[in-house]
């Protein structure tokens, strides 16, 4: 009931097009949902986030999508850049007052690959 | 500010060896957790701090892994006898510690550990 699942597990795109990768969730208490952006070498950074009372959420040309009824979650990068190319990941946390809050449960990763 | 600060950077030890890593938290953060990420995989959360005492550690394999949060600052993370299956990248990240809701967590660059 823990497991966040992403899709697809490697992206190949072209300079200017649209990237989406997909996460979906099993536990109902997940209320945070970050979206982490890794370089090879470097550790996960935050890139957006979103709470389960908004359906979706906009930073310059990064998109998370957010159905709270169908328990799935998408990132979208518009305009996509092969500075853009890196893995992805997609993560759950609980809320205060649980167990361990703030502990994130990833999804496996997804490859990007922006090609110019 | 300065990052969240890990070291060393990379270590190959042979298997039944021990091995320790260190890190030090962004200054403030009450939250550190310690995560494995094997290659190809979503890191996986090893064990959390709250300042000094443990919140969860029911993914640490206690048999051989250990973990100490001295005066709610620095950690270091011990794995004794190292197995193969031990190769990882061992990420730490810190947090502040929040009340209401959770908090962006900050990654470190990573140990990579290569077991032989």
């Amino acid at each position: 009931q823990q497991q966040v699942k992403q899709s697809p597990q490697s992206l190949i795109v072209q300079k200017g097009g649209i990237s989406i990768i997909n996460c979906a969730y099993e536990n109902t208490a997940f209320d945070y949902f970050p979206w982490y952006q890794q370089f090879p070498g470097k550790g996960p950074a935050l890139l957006i986030a979103i709470r389960p009372d908004v359906s979706e959420k906009k930073e310059g040309r990064f998109t998370i999508s957010f159905n709270k009824s169908a328990k799935q979650f998408s990132l979208h990068i518009m305009d996509s850049q092969p500075g853009d190319s890196a893995t992805y990941f997609c993560a759950a946390s609980i809320p205060p007052g649980g167990t361990s809050y703030g502990k994130l449960t990833f999804g496996q990763g997804t490859i990007l690959t922006v090609h110019p | 500010e300065a990052g969240v600060a890990q070291s060393p950077r990379y270590k190959i030890i042979e298997k039944r060896q021990s091995v320790a890593f260190w890190c030090n938290p962004i200054s403030g953060h009450a939250t550190l957790y310690w995560y494995q990420q094997i290659l190809g995989q979503g890191p996986k959360l090893l064990i959390q701090f709250q300042n000094n005492g443990v919140v969860d550690d029911s993914q640490l394999p206690k048999d051989r892994f250990s973990a100490e949060r001295l005066k709610g600052v620095d950690s270091t993370l011990k794995i004794q006898p190292a197995k193969l299956e031990d190769s990882a990248v061992y990420l730490c990240a810190s947090s502040l510690a929040a009340a209401i809701m959770n908090t962006e967590a900050f990654f470190g660059q990573g140990t990579r550990l290569t077991v032989v």
